[in-house]
C-alpha cells in the first residue's frame, strides 16, 4: 500500500454529524498534512501537524497523529453541506542529507454531506 | 487558491505536439511544484524546483519538462513523449525551500486533454 492511505475512500453523512478520516501511512515523518480539494479545483491546505504533536484544532477541524501506529485522525465536527469535498493527508519524511524530500499524497477521501 | 494561477482552466491537444501549462505565483515562495492528478487518485510528484535556476524530477518526470528562470513563474511543458498526458495537473508553491516541511499553496488547476 502507500505512503498515506486515507479510510474511508468514500464517506456519505447527514448534515450536522461529525466526519471522521483516517491516515494511515508507513515510514517516520516529520509532519502529517491535511487538505481539501472541491470537485475541479485545487488543493486548500487545512492542518499541519508534527510528528511531536499529538492533536491540533482548527475551528470545527481536529487532527490527531499518532506516530506509533503511524495513523492520523481527521475529524469534522457539525459537518455543513459546504465540507462536500474530498480529504487527502500527505506525508513529509524526516529531513536527510540529500535534502530531496517530497510531500507524498494519499488517493483521498470523498466526503459527501447530505442536506 | 490563494496568489496562484494557473492557465488555462482547460486545454485541448492533438497527440503528437508540445503544450506549455502556465503557472505564476505572487507570493514570494522559493518554493514550485508540479503535480499530476488522475480520476480517483491522489497527487503525483512531476518536478519541483526549490530555486531560481534549479529544479529536480519528481517521481513522474519522464515526457515532461520544466524551467525556473523567474521566482514567480515555473511553467511546465508536457511533451508528445508523455505516453498518457491527459490529466488535471496542478502547480504550487511554499514559503521555503527546506523541502516539504510547510504547507503548499495550490493553483486552480489546468485540466488537458489529448486526443
Amino acid at each position: 500500500s502507500q505512503q498515506g492511505e486515507e479510510d474511508p475512500q468514500a464517506l456519505s453523512i447527514q448534515e450536522g454529524e461529525n466526519a471522521t478520516m483516517n491516515c494511515s501511512y508507513k515510514t517516520s515523518i516529520n509532519n502529517l498534512q491535511w487538505y481539501r480539494q472541491n470537485s475541479g479545483r485545487g488543493l486548500v491546505h487545512l492542518i499541519l501537524i508534527r510528528s511531536n504533536e499529538r492533536e491540533k484544532h482548527s475551528g470545527r477541524l481536529r487532527v490527531t497523529l499518532d506516530t506509533s501506529k503511524k495513523s492520523s485522525s481527521l475529524l469534522i465536527t457539525a459537518s455543513r453541506a459546504a465540507d462536500t469535498a474530498s480529504y487527502f493527508c500527505a506525508t513529509a519524511p524526516k529531513p536527510s542529507n540529500f535534502g530531496n524530500e517530497k510531500l507524498t499524497f494519499g488517493t483521498g477521501t470523498r466526503l459527501t454531506i447530505i442536506p | 487558491d490563494g496568489g496562484i494561477t494557473q492557465s488555462p482552466k482547460y486545454l485541448f491537444r492533438k497527440e503528437g505536439q508540445n503544450v506549455t501549462l502556465s503557472c505564476e505565483q505572487n507570493l514570494n515562495h522559493d518554493a514550485m511544484y508540479w503535480y499530476r492528478q488522475d480520476p480517483g487518485q491522489g497527487l503525483r510528484l512531476i518536478y519541483y524546483s526549490q530555486i531560481v535556476n534549479d529544479f529536480q524530477k519528481g517521481d513522474i518526470a519522464e515526457g515532461y519538462s520544466v524551467s525556473r528562470e523567474k521566482k514567480e513563474s515555473f511553467p511546465l511543458t508536457v511533451t508528445s513523449a508523455q505516453k498518457n498526458p491527459t490529466a488535471f495537473y496542478l502547480c504550487a508553491s511554499s514559503i521555503a525551500n527546506t523541502g516539504p516541511f510547510f504547507e503548499q499553496y495550490f493553483g486552480p488547476g489546468t485540466r488537458l486533454t489529448v486526443t
